[in-house]
């Protein structure tokens, strides 16, 4: 069974960077997106980004001047750093796996990271 | 990227159909049949319900169906019943290679 769970800092202060990480358990890497998704509080769904398993990297145009998705496959996990955050940068977010760009089957459950100095 | 357009509510009766629309552009609705559906309980992750407009994945119920016409996609409920009752977000996959979801509808079972 594959399991999908998020780890991080809870609070972060403005200015600084969030960073996760999304520890994989229970399947192969290969050939997925390994996504990050964030949901401000009481908000809809917004999609961060994916790295593929060749290494290859996209990003929503809005967030991509701060964000960067890296994976370390010795460790089974991937990545999120997201740098100069404000308070509108707090939200859940969600790691997931998905076969294809918005095929995400698994899902982590989720962090809630607030930016508050 | 601008998000997809879906209704802020809609609601039903058990047992009745709703559909749900999702409104894009030529350049990611429209352009792609790489349309997702996504349910999503109170503090819960989303959960797959189509993929690729009209697919499901297994373990899905059959009374979730989803179709799509020029930039709209829908997502059709049928026999509703009370677990069904949560979000709905579509997503689709843009001209960009990037991924842009809707806004979310909010489901209220009578």
């Amino acid at each position: 069974q594959v399991q999908l769970q998020e780890s991080g800092p809870g609070l972060v202060k403005p200015s600084e960077t969030l960073s996760l990480t999304c520890t994989v358990s229970g399947g192969s890497s290969s050939r997925y997106y390994w996504s990050w998704i964030r949901q401000p509080p009481g908000k809809g769904l917004e999609w961060i980004g994916y790295i593929y398993y060749s290494g290859k990297t996209n990003y929503n145009p809005s967030l991509k001047s701060r964000v960067t998705i890296s994976v370390d496959t010795s460790k089974n996990q991937f990545s999120l750093n997201l740098s100069s955050v404000t308070a509108a940068d707090t939200a859940v977010y969600y790691c997931a796996r998905a076969w294809c760009v918005g095929c995400a089957d698994y899902w982590g459950q989720g962090t809630l990271v607030t930016v508050s100095s | 990227q601008s998000a997809l357009t879906q209704p802020a509510s809609v609601s039903g009766s058990p047992g009745q159909s709703i559909t749900i629309s999702c409104t894009g552009t030529s350049s990611d609705v429209g352009g792609f049949n790489y349309v997702s559906w996504y349910q999503q309980h109170p503090d819960k992750p989303p959960k797959l319900m189509i993929f690729e407009v009209s697919n499901r994945p297994s373990g899905v119920s059959n009374r979730f169906s989803g179709s799509k016409s020029g930039n709209t996609a829908s997502l059709t409920i049928s026999g509703l019943q009370a677990e069904d009752e949560a979000d709905y977000y579509c997503s689709s996959y843009t001209s960009s290679s990037t991924l842009v979801f809707g806004g979310g509808t909010k489901l209220t079972v009578l």
